[in-house]
């Protein structure tokens, strides 16, 4: 069935560091990708999304792109804040809803950021 | 601000309790969902209704009994629970479901403690 693979955290950056969060997936066809973002004692919030191959989601200064050839949508910031501290996943909903569960969206483990001033 | 909005905020029962969660969208999303998450875990799938039908139960127990009255509001009662149901309950909604292109909506989530 199809999964989502991230690396572990926590991760532990200063303010202005450069932020790669790494994502590998496994899924049949075609499948949309996001990234999820969850701040301390809140909900999980849309960051960004992609729906096909080589598409770049972008917002608030983070960015992933589809690739196909490599199954990954890495999540990058050129510059973090102590606002961006909060723990983040990466998700797909398969093409296929027979081979993806039932259309349901398939979560990484996420991984905890930590930004110190 | 989140536009899934759930009440409460918190809340504290013993094992005894009968107790609600409510959730409320107005985005006109026909998919809502109900998620139970432990801390720094990703979320776990537990209802999916589609147009106001139950359209998956991942086995939950009988102890959580979820409703929707209608497209905009979802319900979850919760009766006889267990020490190990206190966790975050997550809300969401979608545009459809399967939702291929539709990307879930979460509400800030009702924090449970069971004593």
């Amino acid at each position: 069935g199809d999964s989502v693979t991230q690396m572990e955290g926590p991760v532990t950056l200063s303010e202005e560091a450069f932020l790669t969060i790494n994502c590998t997936y496994t899924a049949t066809g075609y499948p949309s990708l996001f990234w999820y973002v969850q701040y301390p004692g809140e909900g999980l919030q849309l960051l960004l999304k992609a729906t096909k191959a080589d598409d770049k989601g972008s917002n608030k200064g983070f960015e992933a792109t589809y690739r196909k050839e490599t199954t990954s949508f890495h999540l990058e910031k050129g510059s973090v804040q102590v606002s961006d501290s909060a723990v983040y996943f990466c998700a797909l909903t398969g093409a296929f809803a027979i081979y993806n569960q039932g259309g349901k969206l398939i979560f990484g483990q996420g991984t905890e950021l930590s930004v110190k001033p | 601000d989140t536009e899934v909005t759930q009440t409460p905020k918190h809340l504290v029962m013993g094992m005894t309790n009968k107790k609600s969660l409510k959730c409320e969208q107005h985005m006109g999303h026909r998919a809502m969902y109900w998620y139970k998450q432990k801390a720094k875990k990703p979320p776990e799938l537990m209802f999916v209704y589609s147009y106001e039908k139950l359209s998956i139960n991942e086995s939950v127990p009988s102890r959580f009994s979820p409703e929707c009255p209608n497209s905009s509001l979802l319900n979850l009662h919760l009766h006889a629970l267990q020490p190990e149901d206190s966790a975050l309950y997550l809300c969401a909604s979608s545009r459809t479901f399967p939702g291929h292109f539709s990307p879930l909506h979460f509400g800030n989530g009702t924090r449970l403690t069971v004593t």
